[in-house]
């Protein structure tokens, strides 16, 4: 059965601090890929990243950065100087076989 | 000019009514989804659709179907409403095949209240 599983409930940091969301996922497949989603205070949904199985590669964009560890069936997300347009819900996702399953989210509270 | 929008934005309805929600992408995107996102802000994808391929997530009841106008409208019908239908739902678009969400774009949402 596929899982993703987000430990963090809550966390709260003070601006400029940098911050890594955790996402650790479970799947027997060896072809699956792996999402965060961001969904501020206002509730739009924003897409931020599509990662695939085959690629550990990790990625970098602006102030955000992902570590995909397939060792440790990780996906973390960091933010680099965090900034309070930075609070919101990350949700991690996985996908394979047409299956797709959330995590419960993060929410990450960025104080001034 | 928005890129996908959805109406209503806020829906009260009674269990047992029949509802749709509409969604409408400017993007000229090959695929839309439809989201769901309960009131524990658990999300779970619905559908994933393009004019040749609908993929449902079996844990869908069939009172849920999808309909496809055009390319550019994918509508949620939603029969004999039940209190547990009550969320926000999302609709979606991205290019390329369903199943495969790559970058997407969301609308705003639906509340939907079912009393």
């Amino acid at each position: 059965a596929q899982k993703v599983t987000q430990a963090q409930t809550e966390i709260s940091v003070v601006e400029k601090e940098d911050v890594t969301l955790d996402c650790v996922y479970e799947t027997r497949d060896t072809t699956y890929y792996l999402f965060w989603y961001k969904q501020p205070p206002s509730g739009e949904l924003v897409f931020l990243i599509r990662r695939n199985s085959f690629d550990e590669q990790n990625e970098i964009s602006g102030r955000y950065s992902w570590n995909f560890q397939k060792s440790t069936s990780s996906f973390n997300f960091t933010i680099t100087a965090s900034q309070v347009v930075d609070s919101a819900v990350y949700f991690c996702a996985l996908l394979n076989n047409n299956d797709m399953r959330f995590g419960a989210g993060t929410r990450l509270t960025v104080k001034p | 000019d928005t890129a996908v929008s959805q109406t209503p934005k806020y829906l009260v309805t009674q269990m047992g009514n029949d509802k749709s929600i509409k969604c409408e992408q400017n993007l000229g995107h090959d695929t839309m989804y439809w989201y769901k996102q309960d009131s524990k802000k658990f999300l779970k994808i619905m559908f994933s659709y393009n004019n040749k391929e609908l993929i449902i997530n079996e844990t869908v009841p069939n009172r849920f179907s999808p309909k496809s106008p055009d390319k550019a409208h994918l509508n949620l019908h939603i029969n004999s409403l039940e209190l547990g239908d009550s969320a926000v739902y999302f609709c979606a678009s991205s290019q390329g095949p369903p199943g495969l969400p790559g970058e997407q774009y969301f609308g705003p949402g639906t509340r939907l209240t079912v009393t």
